[in-house]
């Protein structure tokens, strides 16, 4: 069976800071992969997406970046965090090939705080 | 571009009474819907989709594309249905990510 890690699932850093959250699935092969983060009130906003290695499309401009350096890896990352990247983060994958490449499997989550 | 939109922050019902969680969108492609719940302390998770036109956990939710609607409903709410939910929209080709209402959370009074 498929399976999602992320981790860690919580982190507290200063600003100007790095930053590096990692997702990877097991049980599965060329999945789609998305990073989303969730905030109260706002929703879950699409950050970044993949459909294969070293694909990565982004849909908000902002002080993230992502990469996807192996077929099952999917890497969050910033090079100076701000105090608005605090939030929750979440990695989620899905099968492109099956009827269900919209339905998205989700990792528990990374709470960031950003002091 | 997909928008979807869900007008409740906050509903709060009876145990026994019925639920009606809304949603609209803005798609002019194919839209295919989902709806999603978050539990306390458990990952966020898929409910149910509008193909598969299936009753999970006594909920059902009809797409209505003449008023682009996918509004979730049950008869009688449960205190276990208290949760946050999340209507998602992407299109039947599947060549475009999911895009999610902000929410809206489902409080289930005894």
């Amino acid at each position: 069976s498929q399976t999602i890690h992320q981790w860690p699932a919580t982190l507290v850093q200063p600003v100007g800071s790095p930053l590096s959250l990692e997702c990877t699935v097991e049980g599965t092969s060329n999945p789609n992969l998305y990073w989303y983060r969730q905030a109260a009130g706002r929703g879950l906003q699409l950050l970044f997406y993949s459909v294969g290695i070293g694909q990565i499309s982004s849909e908000v401009p902002q002080n993230l970046s992502a990469s996807r350096p192996q077929d099952r890896q999917f890497i969050l990352s910033s090079k100076k965090l701000l105090l608005s990247d605090s939030g929750f983060y979440l990695c989620a994958w899905s099968d492109p090939r099956a009827s269900g490449a919209n339905v998205l499997t989700f990792g528990a989550g990374s709470r960031l705080t950003v002091l | 571009a997909q928008r979807v939109t869900q007008p409740e922050k906050l509903l709060s019902v009876f145990k026994g009474a019925p639920v009606e969680l809304k949603c609209n969108y803005s798609y002019s492609g194919s839209p295919e819907l989902f709806w999603y719940v978050q539990y306390s302390r458990q990952r966020l998770q898929l409910l149910l989709r509008h193909i598969s036109r299936e009753s999970i956990k006594g909920f059902t939710a009809d797409l209505n594309k003449g008023e682009t609607s996918f509004h979730l409903k049950k008869p009688f709410a449960q205190e276990e249905d208290s949760a946050m939910y999340y209507c998602a929209l992407s299109d039947l080709s599947g060549n475009t990510p999911l895009v999610f209402g902000k929410g809206t959370r489902l409080s289930v009074i005894a």
